[in-house]
């Protein structure tokens, strides 16, 4: 199994481009989320889906978009990005229920100019 | 709400030496606790975790942590640390309702083991 995947690892992108992050898991997970990560702040929740076709708001959704139309994928774009928006993005799945825990990606790292 | 404190942003140790890195929570009901480790440049690493049953929980790379429920305590051991142990660590509760699969993060804690 090669886990949950992400793309890029690193991406600059100057205010006002637009991006997608990509996210794939192999392990048929029914639940996935992004996180950004920020000094001093842990991780905070952007966008979560229980299942392909749904998705909801996390901690802090706006300037991101996400959707769901596999299991496997879960692409998290940044619509007109923001020096604020400067962070690394962590994707992380897990099985449905709430005593499982979360698998993570090895994150992007973005930098917003 | 839900929430975690992770009060210490940084913990040192000698390496060979028993290390504990703080937790406290506040939920409203059971607690579901987790712990991840996040090595430099690298994605998070579940640890472990408390749902129910035994107070003390043991996880991977010799790693347990306490439930203490009086004192709304989660607090991550060692009985030995290695230098290979220096990382950042982060205490997680599950949401509430229950019926969500999403995670409250605290703020996270770098333990520095020095040889």
């Amino acid at each position: 199994n090669a886990g949950v995947t992400q793309t890029p690892k690193f991406q600059v992108l100057k205010t006002g481009q637009s991006m997608t992050l990509q996210c794939a898991q192999d392990m048929n997970h029914e639940y996935m989320s992004w996180y950004r990560q920020d000094p001093g702040m842990g991780l905070r929740l952007i966008h979560y889906s229980v299942g392909a076709g749904i998705t909801d708001q996390g901690e802090v959704p706006n300037g991101y978009n996400v959707s769901r139309s596999t299991t496997e994928d879960f692409p998290l774009r940044l619509l007109s990005a923001a020096p604020s928006q400067t962070s690394v993005y962590f994707c992380a799945s897990s099985y449905a229920g709430t005593r499982h825990e979360q698998y993570f990606g090895p994150g992007t790292r973005l930098t917003v100019t | 709400a839900q929430s975690v404190a992770q009060p210490e942003d940084q913990v040192n140790v000698a390496e060979g030496n028993p290390l504990t890195v703080k937790c406290t929570y506040s939920v409203s009901g059971n607690p579901y606790l987790f712990w991840y480790v996040q090595y430099p440049n690298r994605g998070l690493q579940f640890l472990l975790k408390y749902i129910t049953g035994d107070n003390l929980v043991k996880g991977s790379y010799g790693f347990e942590a306490e439930f203490n429920k009086s004192q709304t305590s989660f607090h991550l051991k060692k009985p030995s640390a290695l230098v290979s142990d220096s990382a950042l660590y982060f205490c997680a509760v599950r949401d509430f309702p229950y019926n969500t699969d999403k995670l409250i993060f605290g703020t996270g804690t770098r333990l520095q083991v020095f040889p």
